[in-house]
């Protein structure tokens, strides 16, 4: 059963941001950190970035610094990842993952397919 | 920039032993780097299976098993079954500079 259910597929031109979400029914966010992965087509998983437990604190890998935010709803237990500035090299599927705190990574979302073209 | 290594692909026969390795090019991985294993199989979403270098969740099958291994996070695998042909990638925490990095993977053959 899937406890992290990600939105849809996004189709979207150069220049433009997208927003991900990443919702969970069953957990409080401020129990765990959530991450944010990408795995472009062919290629293995890119680690992007992280909120802490408390939602104060955010980490980004330096290849996103400047273009990924890491949100948080804890109203609707909700996380969200949004990366601007889109080029085609941003086509991937991207990923959530809930780490209980200790580098425990517990469960993945389902992934959500971004398309970036003209 | 720390890389993160594993070997590319191995081939194991069904019923056999095989152990996949992680190092970092930072030193010797411990488990202050709590080594984390994924799996994923195509068109699916990553699975945790080892966390913290040995600990298995609730669906790790008994016969996938987390260790250190001469300065390396180690995954093996024993009585391989055909299912278990997958990619693997290990997760390793680097501290606060570069939080978390994913070994290249290891491309599993059962044959």
């Amino acid at each position: 059963q899937v406890q992290l259910v990600q939105s849809g597929a996004e189709v979207k031109k150069p220049g433009a941001s997208v927003k991900v979400s990443c919702r969970t029914s069953e957990y409080t966010l401020s129990d765990y950190y959530f991450h944010w992965v990408r795995q472009a087509p062919g290629q293995g998983p890119e680690w992007m970035g992280i909120i802490s437990p408390s939602g104060d604190s955010t980490l980004y890998a330096q290849n996103f610094q400047g273009r990924v935010t890491v949100t948080r709803d804890t109203s609707t237990r909700t996380v969200y990842m949004e990366l601007s500035s889109l080029t085609s090299e941003d086509t991937a599927v991207y990923y959530c993952a809930r780490e209980k705190p200790g580098g425990h990574f517990q469960e993945w979302g389902q992934g959500t397919l971004v398309i970036v073209s003209s | 920039q720390t890389v993160v290594t594993q070997e590319p692909s191995l081939t194991v026969s069904p019923g056999g032993t095989v152990t996949l390795t992680c190092a970092s090019t930072t030193g010797a991985v411990t488990s202050n780097y709590y080594p984390n294993w994924v799996q994923q199989k195509p068109g699916q979403a990553p699975r945790t299976l080892i966390y913290g270098t040995s600990n298995k969740h609730s669906w790790t099958p008994a016969r996938f098993s987390g260790s250190l291994l001469g300065g390396k996070a180690a995954l093996t695998l024993s009585g391989v079954q055909p299912e278990d042909e997958a990619e693997y990638y290990c997760l390793l925490y680097l501290g606060a500079g570069q939080p978390w990095v994913f070994g290249g993977g290891t491309k599993l053959t059962v044959l």
